[in-house]
């Protein structure tokens, strides 16, 4: 069973704008990454979060994490039209193994 | 650092044939797993290995599929016999410690 549910599964902004995604999880976890897909490729990490923090930035990313909420979002600003690409949030069930959400399709128009 | 590989990337074959796909991790990387990501399923884990020995191969579908890491440069994962449900794009991947995973290009698989 999915660990990681991304919401929305779809989305397509305008060059410029923000875009959000959000990730709900199950279980009691370690830490949380977000990887990024552009089709037809790997995945490529993108930033991990620890349990034991709350926020995290890196570059145009800012990852939040309530683990009460058992919820992660991450925030893309200024978004470019080489953001679009599908973004996955990963959890990890014990040591060393990621569990992946189904992912959340970003279309960045110019 | 070429990253981790992969071969072949693109595969063909008829039903019933046996597959092989390879890997090869970045050095210096003691964990490797195998995904297999579909329309329909998503990113799944088949199985990982740390330190070149199987921790956890639950997600292996079935009996058909078996996977080796013979040394810590190399991997394989093997179909036999492929099933067109089998068909799906595999990904292999190395991590350094036990969190950020490095993700191959991955096999696009079609069996027919």
């Amino acid at each position: 069973s999915q660990q990681g549910e991304e919401d929305p599964q779809a989305l397509s902004i305008q060059e410029g704008e923000n875009a959000t995604m959000n990730c709900s999880y199950k279980t009691s976890i370690n830490n949380l990454q977000w990887y990024r897909q552009n089709s037809g490729r790997g995945l490529v990490h993108l930033i991990l979060i620890r349990s034991n923090e709350r926020e995290k930035h890196s570059g145009r990313l800012r990852v939040t994490l309530d683990t009460s909420k058992k919820s992660s979002s991450l925030l893309i600003t200024a978004s470019r039209a080489a953001d679009t690409a599908s973004y996955f949030c990963a959890t990890d069930a014990f040591v060393g193994k990621l569990i992946f959400g189904q992912g959340t399709e970003l279309s960045v128009k110019p | 650092d070429a990253g981790v590989i992969q071969s072949p990337r693109h595969e063909v074959t008829e039903m019933g044939q046996e597959v092989t796909l390879r890997c090869k991790p970045i050095s210096g990387h003691n964990s490797l797993f195998w995904y297999r990501q579909t329309m329909m399923r998503g990113l799944e884990l088949l199985i990982y290995f740390n330190n070149n020995v199987p921790i956890d191969d639950s997600g292996m579908p079935e009996d058909r599929f078996s996977a080796k890491m013979p040394n810590a440069s190399f991997s394989t994962l093997k179909i036999q016999p492929s099933e067109p449900r089998d068909s799906a794009v595999y990904f292999c991947a190395s991590s350094p410690r036990s969190d950020e995973q490095f993700f191959g290009p991955g096999t696009r698989l079609t069996v027919l």
